[in-house]
């Protein structure tokens, strides 16, 4: 199975600020990596697929890049509805599909 | 509006069953593959399995579920199935359903507001 590890697994953050999130996969998984955030009590919603490419609807501040084992996920200009916990999932080896362990981003 | 409402999650007692379903809308549900992925409390996100779309072209689940989970759909009643059996402790979690776009295991979009499964005594 391919493991996804994401560091940090808490950050704390200003309204304003730019953050970097980094998922690093087991082995190489190509582009195939997904970015979600989570809200307390809230279902994920996709941010990021395949690496680099916006879902709809997001905002331009959030940003992905990387290929192979790592990969970035970038918030620009943080917002107060930014603080959430984010997790990267991989879909490159299924089953199983395998998601990071969440990184919470907390207002400083 | 693309929407996905799941139902049937509650309490149950170890070794007891559940059914759980998620009713799709605003999309042809049959072009899909769809999955659960389940959340056990302060918890990070786990997949619990995968069915195809049309034919049910490949069915997959994690290890943790395996010989206990069934999952199943119904294309003309666009509804997705997960079908839980010897239910355990640490199957307690909230279960949501998510649409599968894309290559590979895809990305998952949009997710359900998920229903809550209790397992205990």
């Amino acid at each position: 199975d391919i493991q996804m590890t994401q560091s940090p697994s808490s950050l704390s953050a200003s309204v304003g600020d730019r953050v970097t999130i980094t998922c690093r996969a087991s082995q190489s998984i190509s582009s195939y990596l997904n970015w979600y955030q989570q809200k307390p009590g809230k279902a994920p919603k996709l941010l990021i697929y395949a690496a680099s490419s916006l879902q709809s609807g997001v905002p331009s501040r959030f940003s992905g890049g990387g290929s192979g084992t790592d990969f970035t996920l970038t918030i620009s200009n943080l917002q107060p509805e930014d603080f959430a916990t984010y997790y990267c999932q991989q879909s490159y080896s299924s089953p199983p599909i395998t998601f990071g362990q969440g990184t919470r981003l907390e207002i400083k | 509006e693309v929407q996905l409402v799941e139902s049937g999650g509650g309490l149950v007692k170890p070794g007891g069953s559940l059914r759980l379903s998620c009713s799709a809308s605003g999309f042809t549900f049959s072009d899909y593959s769809m999955n659960w992925v389940r959340q056990a409390p302060g918890k990070g996100l786990e997949w619990v399995s995968s069915i195809g779309s049309r034919t049910s072209t490949y069915i997959y689940y994690a290890d943790s579920v395996k010989g206990r989970f069934t999952i199943s759909r119904d294309n003309a009643k666009n509804s997705l199935f997960l079908q839980m059996n010897s239910l355990r402790a640490e199957d307690t979690a909230v279960y949501y359903c998510a649409r599968g776009i894309g290559f590979g295991g895809g990305w998952f979009d949009p997710w359900g507001q998920g229903t809550q499964v209790t397992v205990s005594s």
